[in-house]
């Protein structure tokens, strides 16, 4: 069964940081395109970023460029999102998910709320 | 980056109904879309990929049709488990970004 487990999500304050876990089981993680997606409360859902399989190539959204990172562990089945310089802006529910090339997301997680306030 | 504009944002209808909801892309995407299907408090759900290609285990009532920019999602006969939000996302190019949402509400 393929599963997706985001994790650290919480409560920080403004300029502050967080680092994001997404642990994947079921499938062949190393072959995927891993993503990053929010979604502020009550609000539609926002690409972040993507990590290729070999982590050669990595894209991210302008709202994050420059304070976010993305990462990946192959070896640990695992996806990471650093978060530092936060902002109130950046309050939401934050999906990972995985894409096979040349498709899109066809698996997600059930998210992890990172709520950004003093 | 490629806007995604969908329409309506809000869709009343009935059970049994035929509904479609638009996406247009600021540029063309070829058939680089996707439809997803939202309910409250879940993570988002692949309907359709390539623009008309129905994700495994998705009923046939859903269909996707268009390509470059002009874009349609329809559902043939609404059953009560359809109402909740959709979204098109284009990944033709990066960031790939979505649509900004329809709700599908019952009347």
């Amino acid at each position: 069964e393929v599963q997706l487990v985001e994790s650290g999500g919480g409560l920080v304050k403004p300029g502050g940081s967080l680092r994001l876990s997404c642990a994947a089981s079921g499938f062949a993680f190393s072959s995927y395109i891993m993503i990053w997606v929010r979604q502020a409360p009550g609000k539609g859902l926002e690409w972040v970023s993507c990590i290729y399989s070999n982590s050669r190539y990595i894209s991210y959204a302008e709202s994050v460029k420059g304070r976010f990172t993305i990462s990946r562990d192959n070896a640990k089945n695992s996806l990471y999102l650093q978060m530092n310089s936060l902002r109130a802006e950046d309050t939401a529910v934050y999906f990972c998910a995985r894409a096979g090339y040349d498709n899109p997301p066809d698996f997600w997680g059930q998210g992890t709320l990172v709520t950004v306030s003093s | 980056d490629v806007q995604m504009t969908q329409s309506p944002s809000t869709l009343s209808a009935f059970v049994g109904d035929r509904v479609t909801i638009a996406c247009r892309a600021s540029q063309s995407i070829s058939s680089w879309l996707a439809w997803y299907q939202q309910k409250p408090g879940k993570a988002p759900k692949l309907l359709i990929y390539k623009a008309s290609n129905l994700e495994s285990g998705v009923p046939s009532r859903f269909t996707g049709s268009g390509s470059g920019t002009e874009f349609t999602l329809t559902i043939s006969s609404l059953q009560p488990d359809d109402f909740a939000t959709y979204y098109c996302q284009q990944y033709n190019s990066y960031p790939n970004t979505f649509g900004q949402g329809t709700k599908l509400e019952i009347k």
